[in-house]
Order: C-alpha cells, then sequence, then structure tokens
C-alpha cells in the first residue's frame, strides 16, 4: 500500500490570507500527481495533473508546484475566499506498467473565515 | 453533456442483504473505479474496470464484487450487506490517458442496520 501524506488536516483562515499545505508521495515509480477539490455534499472535482518535475500549475488563485525527487507538492490559495472552503485532496499514480488507479491522501480541510 | 450517475443516492438496508449500488457513464470512458470514503481514511479503492469484461480488486475488496458488460455501467454488489459496510460510496471514470482525470460520480449513502 503507497503511503500518500497531506498536512495539515485541517485549517482555518481569515478571508484574503493566502494558505498552503503539503501532498507528500513515493519519490520513487512516480508517474503522476493529481489535485482535487472536494466541497461538501458533493464529488471531488480534478483542480490539476501534474507529471514532470519542477511542474507548477495555475488556476486563477489557486497553484500548485512539484517536486519529484523529494516527494512532496504544495497547493496555494491566494487571497482566499470563503468560496473555497473545501477539502482538498491529492492522489498518487505510479509508474507500474498500465496503472490507472490512484492512492489518495486524507485531504486538507480548509475553512475560510468571512 | 457526458456525465457519471449513481443510484440510489441514499439506501438503508439489513445486515445479510444483497445490495447492488449502480454506476453509469456516457463519457464513453474505458476505466471505471469505486471507492468507500470513511472518516479518517479518505477514499479507498474497492474495485476497478479497465474494459468491458477486466474487473480488478482494490484495496478494500472484500466482500464486494462487480461485472463489466458494457463500457458505460460498472455495478458494485455486496454480496452479503455488513454494518462495516456502512460509507458512502463513489464511482469514478477515466479515459484512455494515464494523466486523464477520473471524474466521480455524487456518490450513495449506504447504511447496513
Amino acid at each position: 500500500i503507497l503511503n500518500v501524506e497531506q498536512s495539515p488536516q485541517s485549517l482555518h483562515v481569515q478571508e484574503g490570507d493566502s494558505t498552503n499545505f503539503t501532498c507528500s508521495f513515493p519519490s520513487s515509480n512516480f508517474y503522476a500527481l493529481h489535485w482535487y477539490r472536494w466541497e461538501t455534499a458533493k464529488s471531488p472535482e480534478a483542480l490539476f495533473v501534474m507529471t514532470l518535475n519542477g511542474d507548477e500549475k495555475k488556476k486563477g488563485r489557486i497553484s500548485a508546484t512539484l517536486n519529484t525527487k523529494e516527494g512532496y507538492s504544495y497547493l496555494y490559495i491566494k487571497g482566499s475566499q470563503p468560496e473555497d472552503s473545501a477539502t482538498y485532496l491529492c492522489a498518487f499514480l505510479n509508474s507500474g506498467a498500465g496503472s490507472y488507479q490512484l492512492t489518495f491522501g486524507k485531504g486538507t480541510k480548509l475553512s475560510v473565515i468571512p | 453533456d457526458a456525465e457519471i450517475t449513481q443510484s440510489p443516492r441514499h439506501k438503508i438496508t439489513e445486515t445479510g442483504r444483497q445490495v447492488t449500488l449502480a454506476c453509469h457513464q456516457t463519457w464513453n470512458h474505458n476505466n471505471m473505479f469505486w471507492y468507500r470514503q470513511d472518516l479518517g481514511h479518505g477514499l479507498r479503492l474497492i474495485h476497478y474496470s479497465y474494459g468491458v469484461q477486466d474487473t480488478n480488486k482494490g484495496e478494500v475488496s472484500d466482500g464486494y464484487s462487480v461485472s463489466r458488460s458494457n463500457t458505460e455501467d460498472l455495478p458494485l454488489t455486496l454480496e452479503s450487506a455488513a454494518s462495516s459496510q456502512t460509507s458512502v460510496y463513489f464511482c469514478a471514470s477515466s479515459g484512455r490517458s494515464r494523466t486523464d482525470t477520473q471524474y466521480f460520480g455524487p456518490g450513495t449513502r449506504l447504511t447496513v442496520l
């Protein structure tokens, strides 16, 4: 079983603050890292898929970086808004032949206080 | 628009009963997955399929089975429901590329009494 860790487990920030959280994954047999946003009572929605060491992805105020050599990815949210409140999941895809299975972390639950 | 649907959205059953949860996608995706979500565990993979007639066990497959007779559907069957199978179940699908994202259904909340 692959170990994908996310930290912190939860955090509360004030509206307008910027924040970031971490996803740690195995540094060997890397193929891709996914980030998902999961709002309460909804289903996870994809944010980014990252494949190359040093990759940076951006969507609006949300961005992510990837370090495959040391096995971590950061997700940044600039100027948090209440609608950013959600659980953010990362998921690791290993390079095993033909594998499409994602191993998910337990998520970081973000609450943005107006 | 293409979509992925699950039914029922909520189900209450008794221990020992057989239960089938439906998953239907119109993306024409080859890959389909079933996960369960439990507090403290995140999403865990139950079964998955890479195409018609293909099924594979995931991390927590005991007590569950799937079949894939067409591209659109991957029903999940609990052969004899147990209270430990009370959970929220999500179906997902993805395309041919290994970097395609997985698209998730709305989830089924199952309670086993």
